[in-house]
């Protein structure tokens, strides 16, 4: 049982350039969510997911595009990366019965130049 | 709309000595509450919660908090900490269970021998 993962775990990005980070769960989780960790900050909520084929904006959507086709996958895609989006990502899941209980991957360190 | 404060950043302790880590929530309404822990390089993961029923809540490795609706707060406590108990550590808030999940900004627990 893998959990939640995600791809890739370091990306070096030039301005301006784009990309997709991959997360996948095996778990059958109906909610999945997307969460930024900036030092200082905590995590904040980019765009979360309640099933497929249903997203929603969290706190700080500008820049991300998600998208949600099956149970088990959410890419998070950054269309015109930008050094403010230097950050570490993490996609979480959570079933749908228990409140607040999320289920995190391992982290996607983004650097962008 | 729900807020969590957690006033320390960083909260240095001895092995074996006491630790408690504050967290406040602002909400006019009924609230979960939950503390995350955070191991170096690693995602987040769920140490205990607040749902309802017996304010004191325990963590399978000794940790407990108590959720104090008077005083809005939700501090974790642990009488004899170890050096694996070194992690940063997030307090967090929702009022429906999932999407609203809010973050405070951490605190980081080091423990020396």
């Amino acid at each position: 049982n893998a959990g939640v993962t995600q791809t890739p775990k370091f990306q070096v990005l030039k301005t301006g350039q784009s990309m997709t980070l991959q997360c996948a769960q095996d778990m059958n989780h109906e909610y999945m969510s997307w969460y930024r960790q900036d030092p200082g900050m905590g995590l904040r909520l980019i765009h979360y997911s309640v099933g497929a084929g249903i997203t929603d904006q969290g706190e700080v959507p500008n820049g991300y595009n998600v998208s949600r086709s099956t149970t088990e996958d959410f890419p998070l895609r950054l269309l015109s990366a930008a050094p403010s989006q230097t950050s570490v990502y993490f996609c979480a899941s959570q079933r749908d019965r228990e409140p607040g209980e999320l289920f995190f991957g391992e982290g996607s360190r983004l650097t962008v130049l | 709309a729900q807020s969590v404060t957690q006033l320390d950043s960083q909260v240095p302790v001895f092995e074996e000595a006491p630790v408690e880590l504050r967290c406040n929530y602002s909400s006019s309404v009924s609230v979960y509450l939950f503390w995350y822990v955070q191991y170096p390089n690693q995602g987040l993961q769920l140490l205990l919660k607040y749902l309802s029923g017996s304010t004191l809540v325990e963590s399978i490795n000794g940790f407990e908090a108590e959720f104090n609706k008077s005083q809005t707060s939700f501090h974790l406590r642990k009488p004899s900490v170890h050096i694996s108990d070194t992690a940063e550590y997030f307090c967090a808030v929702t009022l429906t269970g999932f999407q609203k999940l809010v973050f405070g900004t951490g605190t980081r627990l080091l423990v020396s021998p």
